[in-house]
């Protein structure tokens, strides 16, 4: 059964940092672009950033650019979400999903057909 | 605020079909970019309805069919039933943006 659990969430004050991990099982994140999505309470579906396969490509929402940072070590099956300068506006329930695309570069990624169920982060 | 446009809201009886609208522009829908519809039930993770404009991943009913025209897509439900009681959002890439991007979500009630 393919699966992804996020784990790192928590409560952190305005200017603090925290690191998400979403671990994989079932199936080998290699051949799959992996994003971060995040949701605030009450609201809709943020996309936060994407990375390629091969770590070559990253893109980044403007509300993050510059603040957080998407990392994937392949041979652990995990992707990481470094978060810096977190502010209130940052809370959320943060997702990882897997893209059907392999690169996810350029509008190539083609739907996030594996979703974690989420980690809560609260900047308060 | 996003760049894609949805409805807040729709609502039909039973067996009933409804149609979700997702309105773009040349940066991402118009500039023949995929769309791709989730669902997601209350409490829980998004779910991936329709990928690549009008695909239905394994295991997602024929009731849902995604389509797309210009700078709009839609998502339609036919045969509506309690279970489809959810948010539903459209997702694409903006080329000004340089960025992937959720429409704003409509909520679909079952009267």
């Amino acid at each position: 059964q393919m699966q992804l659990v996020e784990s790192g969430g928590g409560v952190v004050q305005p200017g603090g940092s925290v690191r998400l991990s979403c671990t994989a099982s079932g199936f080998s994140i290699f051949n799959y672009g992996m994003h971060w999505v995040r949701q605030a309470p009450g609201k809709g579906l943020e996309w936060v950033a994407v990375i390629s396969y091969n770590r070559r490509s990253e893109y980044y929402g403007d509300s993050v650019k510059g603040r957080f940072t998407i990392s994937r070590e392949n041979s652990e099956g995990t992707v990481y979400l470094q978060m810096n300068s977190l502010r209130a506006e940052d809370t959320a329930v943060y997702y990882c999903a897997r893209d059907r695309d392999t690169y996810c570069s350029g509008g190539s990624c083609r739907g996030m057909d594996v979703w974690g169920q989420g980690t809560t982060v609260t900047v308060s | 605020q996003s760049v894609l446009t949805q409805s807040p809201s729709v609502s039909g009886a039973p067996g009933q079909r409804v149609t979700i609208s997702c309105a773009g522009s040349s940066s991402n829908i118009g500039a023949h970019y995929d769309v791709h519809w989730y669902q997601q039930l209350p409490g829980t993770a998004p779910k991936l309805l329709i990928y690549g404009n009008n695909n239905r991943p394994s295991g997602v009913p024929d009731r849902f069919a995604g389509s797309k025209s210009g700078s709009s897509a839609s998502l339609a439900i036919t045969g509506l039933q309690a279970e489809d009681e959810a948010g539903y959002y459209c997702q694409s890439y903006d080329s000004s943006l340089s960025a992937y991007v959720f429409g704003t979500g409509t909520k679909v009630t079952v009267l």
